[in-house]
């Protein structure tokens, strides 16, 4: 039971490259999502899964878009980096009770040059 | 906007003190407040959490006070251990469109020295 997975942990871009993460979870739950980590800033939401099919607009979401592949996997993908985009990136899964606790997988260190 | 607001930003604490990280919110929709443990390289992974109806919520030397008429809460970490240092989160969560919502603070790096 690997938890929540992402790949890659370090990536460097160029602006204006673009690039996916990727996320899976083995847990069997609904809802994933995608927050980016920056000093000082805590943990923001940038795009959730409620369900397999559906996503919706976190805090952050310009310049990002995501797709929830099946219930296992929910990939974040970046058309055209900017150097603001320059964070950690960390998936995370929950079932779906009132009190879900949220599982984080290991983080992304994504470098935008 | 931020609606969760965390204190203080960092902490050093002796081995065997005691460790109190404050946090205070604004929405009172918000149900479930969970505090969030990370280490260095690693995912934030749950600490403790508490209800709004529960005044105090006790883990092994972690405790959680919840004071809602003040809309605040507070991690009182006990006899501090140098495996304790880390960043830790609070957070409040609620439902919202079918998903948890959740907000979180912006951290307190503790450093527990020998």
């Amino acid at each position: 039971n690997a938890g929540v997975t992402q790949t890659p942990k370090f990536q460097v871009l160029k602006t204006g490259q673009s690039m996916t993460l990727q996320c899976a979870q083995d847990m069997n739950h609904n809802s994933m999502y995608w927050y980016r980590q920056d000093p000082g800033m805590g943990l923001r939401l940038i795009y959730y899964s409620a369900s397999e099919g559906t996503t919706d607009k976190g805090e952050v979401p310009n310049g990002y878009n995501v797709s929830r592949l099946n219930k296992r996997e929910f990939s974040l993908r970046l058309e055209s980096a900017a150097p603001s985009q320059t964070s950690v990136y960390f998936c995370a899964s929950s079932p779906v009770t009132s009190t879900d606790t949220q599982y984080f997988g290991p983080g992304t260190r994504l470098t935008v040059l | 906007q931020q609606q969760v607001k965390q204190s203080p930003q960092s902490l050093i604490v002796q081995k065997g003190g005691i460790s109190i990280i404050n946090c205070a919110y604004e929405n009172t929709a918000f149900d479930y407040f969970p505090w969030y443990q990370q280490f260095p390289g690693k995912g934030p992974a749950l600490l403790i959490a508490i209800r709004p109806d529960v005044s105090e919520k006790k883990e092994g030397r972690f405790t959680i006070s919840f004071n809602k008429s003040a809309k605040q809460f507070s991690l009182h970490i006990m006899d501090s251990q140098p495996g304790d240092s880390a960043t830790y989160f609070c957070a409040a969560s609620m439902r919202s469109g079918g998903y948890q919502k959740v907000t979180f603070g912006t951290g307190t790096k503790l450093q527990v020295i020998p």
